[in-house]
C-alpha cells in the first residue's frame, strides 16, 4: 500500500540553525500538506502546497517557513532560524485530487536546544 | 469559527465495551468529518470519514454518527478491544483537497482487557 514517508525520523538542532524536513508524498498525489504537534497537543495545520504553489496556509506559518518541491518526489520544509517553540513532531500528508483525504507520514520529530 | 472541540480528553473502558468519542464544529461550510487514530510515535492514520448528505457511516466496529443541525459527529468503537487504544482525533474541513483539516485535541482511549 502507497504511503507518505519522511526523514529523518528524528532531528535535533541548535536553537538558530537552519533545519529542512524531508517528505516523499505518495507517488500520484497532487496536493501536499505540512502539520504540526507539540508534544501532548492537537496537530495543527501549516501549509497546503499545490502546483507549485502554496494554497493555504496558518498564522503559525511565518516567515521563518518556507516549503518547496525541488523535484518530482520530494517535499521539504525549512525553518530558516529555529526557535525552542519549534519543538514538535512535524508531519506530511499529501492528497490525490477532488476530495479532501488526507494521509499522513510518520513524521519527524523536531528537538531545538 | 474554525474550532473543533472534541470530548472526552480520556476515556477509559473495558474490553467489549463501547467506546463513544464526541465533536462539535462551528463552522457552518465543513462539510468533510474525518476521524484518524494515532498511536504513540506514529503519524495520525485515517479510520473514518462522512460527509453530511448522511446520518451515520459504519466500518466493521468503527462508526460515525453525524448530527448537522447541531454541528455534532460522534465516533462510536463498539466491542472495543485492548489494540484499539490509541489517540483519536476528530476533524473537519472543507471538503476539497488542499484545504486545511481543523483537528480536536484528541481522546486517549484505553481498552482494559
Amino acid at each position: 500500500e502507497p504511503e507518505v514517508t519522511q526523514t529523518p525520523s528524528h532531528q535535533v538542532t541548535q536553537m538558530g540553525q537552519e533545519v529542512i524536513l524531508r517528505c516523499v508524498p505518495i507517488s500520484n498525489h497532487l496536493y501536499f500538506y505540512w502539520y504540526r504537534q507539540i508534544l501532548g497537543q492537537k496537530v495543527e495545520f501549516l501549509v497546503s502546497f499545490y502546483n507549485n504553489e502554496i494554497s493555504e496556509k496558518s498564522e503559525i506559518f511565518d516567515d521563518q517557513f518556507s516549503v518547496e518541491r525541488p523535484d518530482g518526489s520530494n517535499f521539504t520544509l525549512k525553518i530558516r532560524s529555529t526557535k525552542l517553540e519549534d519543538s514538535a513532531m512535524y508531519f506530511c500528508a499529501s492528497t490525490s485530487t477532488g476530495f479532501n483525504e488526507q494521509f499522513f507520514g510518520p513524521g519527524t520529530r523536531l528537538t531545538v536546544l | 469559527q474554525q474550532q473543533v472541540k472534541q470530548s472526552p480528553q480520556s476515556l477509559i473502558v473495558q474490553k467489549g465495551g463501547i467506546s463513544i468519542i464526541n465533536c462539535a464544529y462551528e463552522n457552518t461550510a465543513f462539510d468533510y468529518f474525518p476521524w484518524y487514530q494515532q498511536f504513540p510515535g506514529k503519524g495520525p492514520a485515517l479510520l473514518i470519514a462522512i460527509r453530511p448528505d448522511v446520518s451515520e457511516k459504519k466500518e466493521g466496529r468503527f462508526t460515525i454518527s453525524f448530527n448537522k443541525s447541531a454541528k455534532q459527529f460522534s465516533l462510536h468503537i463498539m466491542d472495543s478491544q485492548p489494540g484499539d487504544s490509541a489517540t483519536y482525533f476528530c476533524a473537519a474541513s472543507i471538503d476539497q483537497a488542499g484545504t486545511a483539516l481543523i483537528f480536536g485535541k484528541g481522546t486517549t482511549l484505553s481498552v482494559s482487557s
